[in-house]
């Protein structure tokens, strides 16, 4: 069974620090990451979009993809606690369509 | 523009009723999906839609589910003699192309369905 694995959390980091979230995967098939953020009770909205091995930056936003080790990262710096919500991290798999979602992370930003 | 948009937002009904979820994709997207999610967990593929056609039906759970896109645009997600474990959040996304490296789903609010 194809998987995406992630650390459930809870990550609490201080208001302004880097927020390190990870995920692997086992589909090596994948070519397609995405990040979601998911508030409570809302659905998941898209952060980051990654396809090539390497970094991605958009804002304090950087999301990290390393085909060789199947890992995939997002880096969230100057966290805010607006920024508090669940990261879900998904795989296209070699569907290209069919995304395969981790559990999520709980990040909490403290002010 | 408008996004992905799903009626009801919440739907409660007793064990054995049968159920319509609606979804309206984004206009000028001609892939649509729906995916389950449950307490905890992140969400779950069910089933995908190309045009008219259900291109892969294969994460849908038994018989009872099934789905329909007789135009291409709005789908009905529909449950029959629902369980208590079909509850759950039922989620629509839509995308403009569908399979492809760089084709991004984006997803509606769901639909929040508890069968007593």
């Amino acid at each position: 069974q194809k998987e995406v694995e992630q650390n459930s959390g809870p990550l609490s980091v201080p208001e302004g620090a880097i927020a390190s979230l990870n995920c692997t995967y086992s589909d090596r098939g994948s070519q397609s990451f995405f990040w979601y953020r998911q508030y409570s009770g809302k659905s998941p909205e898209l952060i980051m979009s990654i396809y090539s091995n390497g970094d991605k930056e958009d804002g304090r936003f950087t999301a990290q993809l390393n085909k060789a080790s199947q890992y995939v990262s997002l880096l969230i710096r100057d966290s805010q606690p607006s920024d508090s919500a669940t990261y879900l991290c998904a795989g296209s798999g070699g569907s290209n369509y069919k995304l395969t979602f981790g559990k999520g992370t709980l990040l909490t930003v403290n002010p | 523009g408008a996004g992905v948009s799903q009626t009801p937002s919440n739907k409660v009904t007793e064990k054995g009723k049968y159920v319509e979820l609606r979804c309206d994709p984004i206009s000028g997207h001609t892939a649509l999906y729906w995916y389950r999610q449950s307490l905890g967990q992140g969400p779950e593929f069910l089933i995908y839609f190309q045009g008219t056609g259900a291109a892969d039906d294969s994460g849908l759970p038994n018989d009872r589910f099934f789905a329909v896109r007789p135009e291409g645009s709005v789908s009905t997600l529909k449950i029959q003699r629902t369980e208590r474990g079909d509850s759950a959040v039922y989620l629509c996304a839509s995308s403009l192309t569908g399979p492809g490296v760089t084709d991004t789903q984006y997803f509606g609010p769901g639909t929040r369905l508890t069968v007593l």
